[in-house]
């Protein structure tokens, strides 16, 4: 079986500061992982994936995800947030052999001026 | 967004009423999905198709059907066997089917149905 968990419902941040979107999976084998982010009665948007190689993934729109397996954590990151950021974000892991994605339950990000 | 279409946004159904949702892609891609969204519980897996003329059942599929009788197009019908259908639908595409797990999934704008 595999899981994500995103601990946090909402997280707020002023602009210009940096922002973290917490993510930890569980899978057998190796994972991989995906961040999405969802603007209001949106489709979601691919943001960026790591399948493997560097831990450090860059993606769209500035954003970045650190893969860490000993602390099973996919974390997204950007230096500078913008308030446009603002939006609904899903982290999503499969693995080898297994063609779905599961989500977790997402997380709100609020950034004010 | 791009190359994946869902219509209609809105959608109302009455209690014992059959509904369909319709998606398109003009991506080639092999694999198409439904997925289901509920506040607080993220995405759910309704089906999903690998090729044309196959599909599976994901999750939670009881009280849905699909169809998959061209590449570009994967409808879902959701039966009045479906107790709590109002939700937002999501329909999304991946290049290829067949255990190509390192595909990105392209989601359509998706459907809102309210049951009323």
């Amino acid at each position: 079986a595999q899981s994500v968990a995103q601990p946090e419902d909402q997280v707020n941040v002023a602009e210009g500061n940096p922002l973290t979107v917490k993510c930890t999976y569980s899978v057998s084998g190796n994972p991989y992982l995906f961040w999405y982010v969802q603007y209001p009665n949106r489709g979601l948007q691919f943001l960026l994936k790591y399948i493997t190689g560097d831990n450090l993934v860059k993606g769209s729109y500035g954003f970045e995800a650190e893969f860490n397996k000993s602390q099973t954590s996919f974390h997204l990151k950007k230096p500078s947030a913008l308030v446009s950021d603002s939006a609904l974000y899903f982290c999503a892991v499969s693995r080898p052999g297994f063609q779905k994605l599961v989500f977790g339950t997402g997380t709100r990000l609020l950034v004010s001026p | 967004d791009g190359g994946i279409t869902q219509s209609p946004k809105y959608l109302f159904r009455k209690e014992g009423q059959n509904v369909t949702l319709s998606c398109e892609q003009n991506l080639n891609h092999d694999a198409m999905y439904w997925y289901r969204q509920d506040p607080g519980q993220g995405l759910r897996l309704i089906y999903y198709s690998q090729i044309v003329n196959d599909f599976q059942k994901g999750d939670i599929a009881e009280g849905y059907s699909v169809s998959r009788e061209k590449k570009e197009s994967f409808p879902l019908t959701v039966t009045s066997a479906q107790k709590n259908p109002t939700a937002f639908y999501l329909c999304a595409s991946s290049p290829f089917g067949l255990d190509r797990s390192t595909d990105t999934q392209y989601f359509g704008p998706g459907t809102r149905l309210t049951v009323l």
